[in-house]
């Protein structure tokens, strides 16, 4: 099946500053999507981005499907954007998501 | 409704129990999608539903699970005789159909089998 890859898995950030995580994926994909895992186990929606770009507020996110692989930027980060993100794709003929292992954000004040 | 409901938020359950699990969808989406989140498994696929047919069940990981969706909304899944490595969050999702549709997560179930 498909592989996903997330880095770095790990990342301390001080308020302020800027990030980027990356997702790699091994095969062709329909669907991918970035989700931060809040302190309380939600999944909360960032982007449906399977190509292009995309901004919401202080983030946004970039997907180059035919090199597999999407970025999603954080700036000026805040304390409660700490948490875990997951980036999701659907790789056909499949529907369901297959998830990468995640990247751990801890932004201190 | 206006997101995707999960009961109970919270199971303990002694071993070799049953459990049911609910899932509520957003209304109005046809896709319903059962994952598995666990410390050394990270978030497992374990079953997906369109409408009320499973066409894909790959992800049970063995037979004391199963899940049904009447209606073509509410589902639940099913664990017989729980084990401890059934311990886990079970995650609903739904999205509006399959294939290159945005899916949205309840909350989840946290189960512990003691």
């Amino acid at each position: 099946g498909i592989q996903v890859e997330q880095s770095p898995p790990d990342l301390i950030l001080q308020e302020g500053a800027n990030s980027t995580l990356r997702c790699n994926f091994s095969d062709s994909v329909n669907n991918l999507q970035w989700f931060h895992q809040n302190p309380w186990g939600q999944l909360i929606n960032l982007f449906y981005i399977p190509s292009g770009t995309k901004q919401n507020g202080r983030l946004s996110a970039t997907t180059v499907a035919t090199e597999r692989y999407s970025l999603l930027y954080i700036s000026s980060s805040q304390t409660t954007d700490s948490g875990v993100y997951f980036c999701a794709v659907e790789n056909p003929p499949n529907y369901k998501l297959t998830f990468g292992k995640g990247t751990l954000l801890t932004v201190n004040p | 409704g206006a997101g995707v409901s999960q009961s109970p938020s919270n199971k303990v359950t002694e071993k070799g129990k049953d459990v049911e699990l609910r899932c509520d969808p957003i209304s109005g989406h046809t896709a319903l999608y059962w994952y598995r989140q666990s410390l050394g498994q990270g978030l497992e696929f374990l079953i997906y539903f369109q409408g009320n047919s499973a066409p894909d069940k790959s992800g049970l990981p063995s037979d004391r699970f199963s899940a049904e969706r009447t209606g073509g909304s509410v589902s639940t899944l099913t664990i017989q005789r729980t084990q401890q490595e059934d311990s886990a969050v079970y995650l609903c999702a739904s999205s509006l159909g399959l294939r290159s549709t945005e899916a949205f997560f309840g909350q989840g179930t946290r189960l512990t089998v003691v």
